[in-house]
C-alpha cells in the first residue's frame, strides 16, 4: 500500500524559501504524477502543481508558477517542493498526493508551514 | 473565488439524502469527465470518495454517488450518518491541464 509522508520546516521567515519533501513508500514513484496541494487555515484546497515521477515534466498553478519549483529524486523516492519569497499568505497545511486520471487517490497526512518572522 | 462553485453548507437528518453541487463558473473551467470528490474530517487529510464523475474507489460506501449534467457535477449521500459530517470538495481538470478545486461544502448532520 502506497504511503506518503511530508517533511520540512514548520516555520519559515518572510521572503525566504519554503522547502518540503514528500517520501513515497510502498510503491513506484516513477509511474505516476505527484502533486502538492495546500490548505490555509479554514480555507479551501489549493492545487500548487504536479510533476511526473520520472521527471522533469511539471505543470504549476498559474497563480504560483513564478515562485514554485518541483523536482523528483527517484533514488530517494522523494518529491520536493520549493516555494520562493514566501509571505504570511503562504501559511497553510501542505499535502502531497498521488494524481491519477480519477483524481488524487493517495494523500500524505500533511505538514503545517507557518510564515512568520 | 474558486473556479468551481459549491454551496457553503448543507444539512440533513440521519437517514435522509443530500446533494452537493459543483459548477464550473467560467467558460475556462468546464466540468470534464474527470470530476472527483473528497471528504475531509477536521484535522485530517482529504479522502477520495468519487473519481471520474461517478466511480467509487474500493472501500467507499455505496451511499456515496456522483453524477454530472452539463457544467454541474453532483455528489449525493444517501442514508445520512453522523460520521458523514465533514467538509466535501469537488475537483476537476481543465482544458489547459490546470487543476481546480471547489470552495468546499460543510455538511452538518442534524
Amino acid at each position: 500500500q502506497v504511503q506518503l509522508q511530508e517533511s520540512g520546516p514548520r516555520l519559515v521567515k518572510p521572503s525566504e524559501t519554503l522547502s518540503l519533501n514528500c517520501t513515497v513508500s510502498g510503491g513506484s514513484i516513477s509511474l505516476y504524477l505527484w502533486t502538492w496541494i495546500r490548505q490555509p487555515p479554514g480555507k479551501t484546497l489549493e492545487w500548487i502543481g504536479y510533476i511526473h515521477g520520472s521527471g522533469p515534466s511539471t505543470t504549476y498553478s498559474p497563480s504560483l508558477e513564478s515562485r514554485v519549483t518541483m523536482s523528483v529524486d527517484t533514488s530517494r523516492s522523494q518529491v520536493s517542493l520549493n516555494l520562493n519569497f514566501v509571505t504570511p499568505a503562504d501559511t497553510a497545511m501542505y499535502y502531497c498526493a498521488r494524481l491519477t486520471e480519477g483524481g488524487f487517490d493517495v494523500w500524505g497526512q500533511g505538514t503545517t508551514v507557518i510564515v512568520s518572522s | 473565488q474558486s473556479a468551481l462553485t459549491q454551496p457553503a453548507s448543507v444539512s440533513g437528518s440521519p437517514g435522509q439524502s443530500i446533494t452537493i453541487s459543483c459548477t464550473g463558473n467560467t467558460s475556462g473551467f468546464s466540468i470534464y469527465n474527470s470530476v472527483s470528490w473528497y471528504q475531509q474530517h477536521p484535522g485530517k487529510a482529504p479522502k477520495l470518495i468519487i473519481s471520474g464523475v461517478s466511480n467509487r474507489p474500493s472501500g467507499i460506501s455505496n451511499r456515496f454517488s456522483g453524477s454530472k449534467s452539463g457544467n454541474t457535477a453532483s455528489l449525493t449521500i444517501s442514508g445520512l450518518q453522523a460520521e458523514d459530517e465533514a467538509d466535501y470538495y469537488c475537483h476537476s481538470f481543465t482544458s489547459t491541464s490546470i487543476l481546480v478545486f471547489g470552495g468546499g461544502t460543510k455538511l452538518t448532520v442534524l
